[in-house]
C-alpha cells in the first residue's frame, strides 16, 4: 500500500466554523506533513511530524492546530479560517524527515472559506 | 538554504514533439532531487528522483532527468511527449530535512 488518504476531498466552511481535515498512511512513514497549494502555486510546506511530534512550524497562524494522534494518522484542525485561507491542502509522508526518502502525496483536501 | 529555478511557467509543444522542462537549484550541501507531476485537481505524483549513483534516471513513461552537478541542473526531457502529459511539473530538491518546491512549469501539449 503506497497511498497517503485523506478526508475530505472538499469541504466548505463558514469563517466562524470548526472543522478538521483528516490524513492516513499504512506505509510505516515515520514523518508526515501538510502543505498548502494556492492556484497556479507550489506547494508551501505548513507543519512537519517526526515520530508523532511536531518538527517543523512554519510560522502557521493559530487558527490551523495539527495534531498526529498515532504515527499513521495525521489531522489539521481549522477554526475561524478567512476567505484567503481557501486553497488545496496536501498531505504528505515519508521513510523519515532527512535522508533520501521522497515524499508520497495525498489527493488533496480543497477547502472553500466563505 | 536550499532553492529551485523552473524559469518556464508553461511550455507549449504539439504531440509527438520532444519537449524538455529546466530545472536549476542551489544548495549548500549535497541534495536529493526529484521531479513531481500534478494533473488538474489532482495531488502530486513522483514521476523520477535522483539520489545518487547514475546521472540519468529514467520513469516508466518515458520521461528522463540527467543530474549535472556543475551546472547544478536537473532538466527534465521527453522526446515524444502525448495529449495525456498534459500537466504541471514541479522540480524539487531536499537537503537535510524539508523538500522545497521549484514554481512550476505547465507542460501544454497540443495535437
Amino acid at each position: 500500500d503506497t497511498e497517503v488518504t485523506q478526508t475530505p476531498k472538499h469541504l466548505v466552511m463558514g469563517m466562524t466554523n470548526k472543522k478538521s481535515l483528516k490524513c492516513e498512511q499504512h506505509m510505516g512513514h515515520r514523518a508526515m506533513y501538510w502543505y498548502k497549494q494556492k492556484a497556479k502555486k507550489p506547494p508551501e510546506l505548513m507543519f512537519v511530524y517526526s515520530y508523532e511530534k511536531l518538527s517543523i512550524n512554519e510560522s502557521v497562524p493559530s487558527r490551523f492546530s495539527p495534531e498526529c494522534p498515532n504515527s499513521s494518522l495525521l489531522n489539521l484542525h481549522l477554526h475561524a479560517l478567512q476567505p484567503e485561507d481557501s486553497a488545496l491542502y496536501l498531505c504528505a509522508s515519508s521513510q523519515d524527515e532527512g535522508g533520501p526518502g521522497e515524499l508520497f502525496f495525498g489527493e488533496g483536501s480543497r477547502l472553500t472559506v466563505l | 538554504a536550499q532553492s529551485v529555478t523552473q524559469l518556464d511557467s508553461q511550455v507549449p509543444v504539439f504531440e509527438e514533439a520532444p519537449v524538455e522542462l529546466r530545472c536549476n537549484y542551489s544548495s549548500s550541501v549535497s541534495v536529493y532531487l526529484f521531479w513531481y507531476v500534478q494533473y488538474p485537481n489532482q495531488g502530486l505524483q513522483l514521476l523520477l528522483k535522483y539520489l545518487s549513483g547514475s546521472t540519468l534516471v529514467e520513469s516508466i513513461n518515458g520521461f528522463e532527468a540527467e543530474f549535472n552537478k556543475s551546472q547544478t541542473s536537473f532538466h527534465l526531457r521527453k522526446p515524444s511527449v502525448h495529449i495525456s502529459d498534459t500537466a504541471e511539473y514541479f522540480c524539487a530538491v531536499k537537503g537535510y530535512s524539508t523538500l522545497t518546491f521549484g514554481k512550476g512549469t505547465m507542460l501544454l501539449v497540443s495535437p
